[in-house]
C-alpha cells in the first residue's frame, strides 16, 4: 500500500519550452500533496505544498509562475515548469499525505529527472 | 521555522557492523520525525518514523530514539548489509507543516 507513481519518470527539452510532471496516489488519497527539488548529492528542497481544490503555497524564492501546481483531485497533483531553461534541470519528487489513518505519513514518489537542453 | 542538522555526511561500516546517524532540530513543536533512505536515481523511501509521544521505536535491524528534552534523533542500523548502502535522510514536521530535511548521510557497507 501507500504507492506513489510519477510521470513522466526522465524527460529532456529544449529551453523555453514547457513540462509538466504527473504525481498520483495509486491505493490512497491524499488531501496534501508536497512537491520538492533536488539538485544532485544535496537534500530535498521544498518547492509547494498543494491541498486538493486550493491554490499551491510556494516556499519563500519559489516562482509560483514559474512552477505552475494544479491538485485537482485527491489522487493526482501537476507540476508544469513552464520556459524551462537549463538551470531548472534537477529531479523534482511528489510526496502525498494520506487523508485518513496516519496523517504525517509523507509517501514519496520516485521522482523525475528533468534535463533542459 | 525548522532547521534540522544530520551527522555525519558520511559513514563507511564494515557488514555485520552497526550504524547510527544523528538529527538534531530547531522547532520545539515539532512532533513527527520520519527516516528516508534514497537509492541512486529513485526517490526516499520511508524506513522508519516515530513520534513526540514515542522514546523509542525498533523494527527488526532498524531503530529510532528520540530525545525531545535535548530537540535530536537517531537512527540506529545493526548487523549492516550491503544492500543498505544508500543515502539516508532524516526529516522533522511540526503541527500543520510539509517535512523539513536534514543534508543526508551517505552510507556506505563494505563487504
Amino acid at each position: 500500500g501507500a504507492v506513489v507513481s510519477q510521470h513522466p519518470s526522465w524527460v529532456i527539452c529544449k529551453s523555453g519550452t514547457s513540462v509538466k510532471i504527473e504525481c498520483r496516489s495509486l491505493d490512497f488519497q491524499a488531501t496534501t500533496m508536497f512537491w520538492y527539488r533536488q539538485f544532485p548529492k544535496q537534500s530535498l528542497m521544498l518547492m509547494a505544498t498543494s491541498n486538493e481544490g486550493s491554490k499551491a503555497t510556494y516556499e519563500q524564492g519559489v516562482e509560483k509562475d514559474k512552477f505552475l501546481i494544479n491538485h485537482a483531485s485527491l489522487t493526482l497533483s501537476t507540476l508544469t515548469v513552464t520556459s524551462a531553461h537549463p538551470e531548472d534541470s534537477s529531479f523534482y519528487i511528489c510526496s502525498a499525505r494520506a487523508a485518513t489513518g496516519v496523517a504525517d505519513t509523507q509517501y514519496f514518489g520516485p521522482g523525475t529527472r528533468l534535463t533542459v537542453l | 521555522g525548522e532547521n534540522v542538522e544530520q551527522h555525519p555526511s558520511t559513514l563507511s561500516v564494515q557488514e555485520g557492523d552497526s550504524a547510527v546517524i544523528k538529527c538534531t532540530y530547531s522547532d520545539s513543536a515539532s512532533n513527527y520525525f520520519p527516516w528516508y533512505k534514497q537509492e541512486l536515481g529513485k526517490g526516499p523511501q520511508l524506513i522508519i518514523d516515530i513520534r513526540s509521544n514515542v522514546g523509542e521505536k525498533k523494527d527488526q535491524r532498524i531503530a529510532v530514539t528520540l530525545n525531545k528534552t535535548a530537540k535530536h534523533f537517531s537512527l540506529h542500523i545493526t548487523e549492516t548489509q550491503p544492500e543498505d548502502s544508500a543515502v539516508y535522510f532524516c526529516a522533522a514536521k511540526g503541527a500543520g507543516t510539509a517535512l523539513i530535511f536534514g543534508k543526508g548521510t551517505t552510507l556506505s557497507v563494505s563487504s
